[in-house]
């Protein structure tokens, strides 16, 4: 089963940008979709959108669709998630979660969720 | 986008007694070309990413205590601890992978009576 590790704490300003990286080990990444879902303090979880490296595609939440890049790159097993235009309000730790699906056209629960990474927005 | 609603917010329980959380979808997440519901459970404690307990709604992950149980179908939903034991103190998580967006209940927490 794959491992999650995701990057550090990022403290950044209103109307930045951030790039959470999520590097996978233990199984051939290309097979794995990873999902990104972010918690705000207190709060439940919240899927931002998914890439799925073995087809190349993403598909964004309309909550984000605007602001946020998710890629994967296949030669380092990392897939990455962008968010700009930073408000208060996206302070929350984002995970990245994933599940094995070799033809990139299924639909599974999360088996896997990388430790987490705490961005705080603040100016 | 399909709501799912987690009832209740927050239940106290007895140690060695059951608990049982609430899942409801907006609409059927069972996929009827295969049979299965779309649905499952998770797991977070403080501090810590969630664990994924139940998938297909009744299917326990690897290494998770025979204790949970997940039942239902098309849009009701039903996870079951049979004998809450301390380390069962955490936030359950429903979430819908039916169709995109994926979509979570907002959680219940268990605590100990």
């Amino acid at each position: 089963q794959v491992q999650l590790v995701q990057s550090g704490a990022e403290v950044k300003k209103p109307g930045s940008s951030v790039k959470v990286s999520c590097k996978a080990s233990g199984g051939t990444f290309s097979s794995y979709t990873i999902s990104w879902v972010r918690q705000a303090p207190g709060q439940g979880l919240e899927w931002m959108g998914r890439i799925i490296p073995i087809l190349d595609i993403a598909n964004y939440a309309q909550n984000f669709q605007d602001r946020v890049t998710m890629t994967a790159d296949k030669p380092t097993s990392t897939a990455y998630m962008e968010l700009s235009s930073l408000r208060s309000e996206d302070t929350a730790v984002y995970y990245c979660a994933s599940y094995y699906d070799s033809s990139g056209r299924q639909t599974r629960a999360f088996d896997t969720w990388g430790q987490g990474t705490m961005v705080t927005v603040s100016s | 986008d399909i709501v799912m609603t987690q009832s209740p917010d927050s239940l106290a329980v007895s140690l060695g007694e059951r608990a049982t959380i609430n899942c409801k979808s907006s609409q059927s997440v069972l996929y009827s070309s295969n049979h299965k519901n779309y649905l499952g459970w998770y797991q977070q404690k403080p501090g810590q990413p969630p664990k994924l307990l139940i998938y297909w709604a009744s299917t326990r992950e690897s290494g998770v205590p025979d204790r949970f149980s997940g039942s239902g179908s098309g849009t009701d939903f039903t996870l079951t601890i049979s004998s809450l034991q301390a380390e069962d103190v955490a936030v359950y998580y429903c979430q819908q992978y039916y169709s995109t967006p994926l979509t979570f209940g907002g959680g219940t927490k268990v605590e100990i009576k």
